[in-house]
């Protein structure tokens, strides 16, 4: 059983698009992130949600929006693709948020986002 | 704010080399520190961390890491690599305050068959 898997796993599309990736995790954790990994694989995380609600949104385009329905699902959504937003994106999770039990993340599988 | 510096960007051994990868953080209050490999195409998978306790922490495929405070370093080792070991490696540093990984920007390793 996969613990954290996030789909599509490949996705090309053109310049201007919108699309979803979606996200869940059957861990039973509070806690979820958005991680991007540039062409360089710099890992940098974009979002994180704790029980539903948006704990860290570091410096991202307004383009780029999360959206929690429930704790086991994360999804993120891109408005009007741009070529830079080719990457990879993982999706994550882990107990909790700033304790030290729950601090071990676990990584989906990741998605690659091509923009031509 | 934390940091986390991984000094080499590529590493080049030969099967049965041994491994030492460096990584250094930086912040003042307790840390959770870890290990993740990524496969080529892959996703990352986790290595080994640590908490507290044994500053010397073994985790899986043979590897262990060295937590040593007084130098922020938590340096990877392995005795003998493998063709298999050829990955990218990310040390990172979670403190509370954040609330989430802090990544190092990773060491591609290549191990020569």
């Amino acid at each position: 059983d996969t613990a954290v898997s996030q789909t599509p796993k490949y996705l090309v599309t053109q310049m201007g698009n919108d699309k979803s990736i979606k996200c869940e995790q059957n861990l039973g954790h509070d806690t979820m992130y958005w991680y991007k990994q540039d062409s360089k694989k710099f890992l940098k995380i974009m979002f994180s949600y704790n029980n539903k609600e948006l704990i860290i949104n570091e410096t991202v385009p307004n383009r780029f929006s999360p959206k929690s329905p429930d704790k086991a699902h994360l999804n993120l959504h891109i408005n009007s693709l741009e070529l830079g937003d080719s990457a990879v994106y993982f999706c994550a999770s882990s107990q909790g948020w700033g304790t030290p039990s729950g601090n071990t993340i676990y990584f989906g599988e990741g998605s690659w986002l091509t923009v031509v | 704010a934390q940091s986390v510096s991984q000094h080499n960007h590529h590493v080049i051994l030969s099967e049965a080399a041994s491994l030492e990868l460096g990584c250094n953080y930086s912040y003042g209050g307790t840390v959770n520190l870890f290990w993740y490999v990524q496969y080529p195409g892959q996703h990352l998978q986790l290595l080994l961390k640590y908490f507290s306790g044994d500053p010397l922490v073994k985790g899986i495929k043979g590897f262990e890491a060295e937590f040593i405070k007084s130098k922020f370093s938590f340096n990877l080792r392995k005795p003998s690599v493998q063709w298999s070991d050829t990955a990218e490696y990310f040390c990172a540093v979670y403190g509370g305050s954040q609330g989430n990984l802090i990544f190092g920007k990773g060491t591609k390793l290549s191990v020569k068959p």
